[in-house]
């Protein structure tokens, strides 16, 4: 297995543009999720998904929008990015729905920085 | 308000000797708590977890203790080496809330 996928590893946008961070997993996970790493900040969630069809916001989901089509992918949308975007994106998954009850898988993450 | 946290940001050891990560949180729903391990450049990787019907679980050279009456958990890593180095994260599941973390540094 591969575990959780994420692309690209680098990216660097200008303000006002759009991107769509991707990720994956191919450990048939129910439970999808995004965080942000700030320095000093921790992990904040942006937002999560329980199964395919079903989303819901974190702590800090404003200025990001997410979709779950299937339950392999989960990709994140950055519609007009902003300089307080840039961090690091985590994508977690787990393989329970009941998320309070199972460890979270983690992707190598995607450094964004918007200028 | 509920938080998870971490009492020092930084813990530096030697080689060879024991270490002690503590984590305290505030108020929970959840009787779940994880200890995450990131090295520079990675996602966290998941190391050992703990239910609080339980006081103390252990794994290869890792114990977790969870003090329930003052809300504080701990996690011990035996003879730290040098690919320790890392930012551990305890996360408790009800909030799915992350600490900042403490930096382990071990030095020869």
């Amino acid at each position: 297995n591969a575990g959780v996928t994420q692309t690209p590893k680098f990216q660097v946008l200008k303000t006002g543009q759009s991107m769509t961070l991707q990720c994956a997993q191919d450990m048939n996970h129910e439970y999808m999720s995004w965080y942000r790493q700030d320095p000093g900040m921790g992990l904040r969630l942006i937002h999560y998904s329980v199964g395919a069809g079903i989303t819901d916001q974190g702590e800090v989901p404003n200025g990001y929008n997410v979709s779950r089509s299937t339950t392999e992918d989960f990709p994140l949308r950055l519609l007009s990015a902003a300089p307080s975007q840039t961090s690091v994106y985590f994508c977690a998954s787990s393989y329970q729905r009941d998320y309070y009850n199972s460890p979270l898988h983690f992707g190598n993450g995607t450094r964004l920085t918007v200028t | 308000g509920e938080s998870v946290g971490l009492h020092l940001p930084t813990l530096s050891v030697q080689e060879g000797d024991n270490s002690i990560i503590n984590c305290a949180y505030s108020n929970s729903a959840s009787d779940y708590f994880i200890w995450y391990k990131q090295e520079s450049g990675k996602g966290p990787q998941f190391i050992i977890d703990i239910r609080s019907n339980m006081d103390k679980r252990q794994g290869q050279r890792v114990t977790v203790l969870l003090n329930k009456t003052v809300k504080h958990l701990s996690l011990q890593i035996a003879a730290t080496q040098p690919g320790d180095s890392a930012v551990y994260f305890c996360f408790n599941t009800d909030k799915l809330i992350f600490g900042t973390g403490t930096r382990l540094q071990v030095f020869p």
